[in-house]
């Protein structure tokens, strides 16, 4: 159980159009889902937290107009990189939570690789 | 603040040798919860093991072990007998109750390549 998908799992595209990333929780319903960028050789970076139907909050250094996020349902969250540039190549995991006894258990997808050209 | 360092950027072992992989943590809340996560060149990122910070045993699954000390602020990582299929990054990771939604902070990684 527990299983979260992302779509695509990898993607190419020309400078300045916009991608969209999903991320959906196959088997359960989850309450909060993130969004990490990991460039090459670098660790994990939060980017953004969402919690469906609310607006997501977005880490420091993140421009939000950029990075888009929709929580629409309890199952899937998207993140739009508008406008993208070589720059935000990388590699996007995200992840999904649900409330287990005391804490939140976090289950990661297995990311999106964008390549800018 | 809360932060996490991975002071070893890279370690090379040959097969059959034991390693261990350093985790330091900083947080100010009583309530935390410590991670590590294997990451193979695939990028999909592998669960290995949770602590919450008022269980301080230790724990061994398989080759694997872990070693929790509140005192020094650490959860570090030991492979025994390692193998190439060990060869990957990992993460150690810190979540805070106080962050209200668990959000996590990762490390910086260790870059694990385990020779035949």
């Amino acid at each position: 159980g527990a299983v979260v998908s992302q779509h695509p799992s990898w993607v190419i595209c020309k400078s300045g159009t916009s991608v969209k990333i999903e991320c959906r929780s196959l088997d359960f319903q989850a309450t909060t889902m993130f969004w990490y960028r990991q460039f090459p050789k670098q660790s994990l970076m939060l980017m953004a937290t969402s919690n469906e139907g609310s607006k997501a909050t977005y880490e420091q250094g993140v421009e939000k107009d950029k990075f888009l996020i929709n929580h629409a349902s309890l199952t899937l969250s998207t993140l739009t990189v508008t406008s993208a540039h070589p720059e935000d190549s990388s590699f996007y995991i995200c992840s999904a939570s649900f409330r287990r006894g005391s804490y939140n258990e976090q289950f990661f997808g297995p990311g999106t690789r964008l390549t800018v050209l | 603040a809360q932060k996490v360092t991975q002071a070893q950027t890279e370690i090379s072992v040959v097969e059959k040798e034991d390693v261990t992989l350093d985790c330091v943590y900083e947080t100010r809340d009583t309530t935390y919860y410590l991670f590590w996560y294997k990451q193979p060149p695939s990028g999909e990122l592998v669960f290995l093991i949770r602590r919450n910070s008022f269980d301080e045993q230790n724990e061994i699954s398989g080759r694997y072990s872990w070693n929790f000390q509140k005192s020094t602020s650490s959860f570090n990582f030991t492979i025994t007998a390692s193998q190439v299929v060990d060869s990957a990054v990992y993460f150690c990771a810190l979540s805070e109750a106080a962050s209200g939604t668990y959000k996590y902070i990762f490390g910086t990684g260790t870059r694990l390549k385990v020779l035949a």
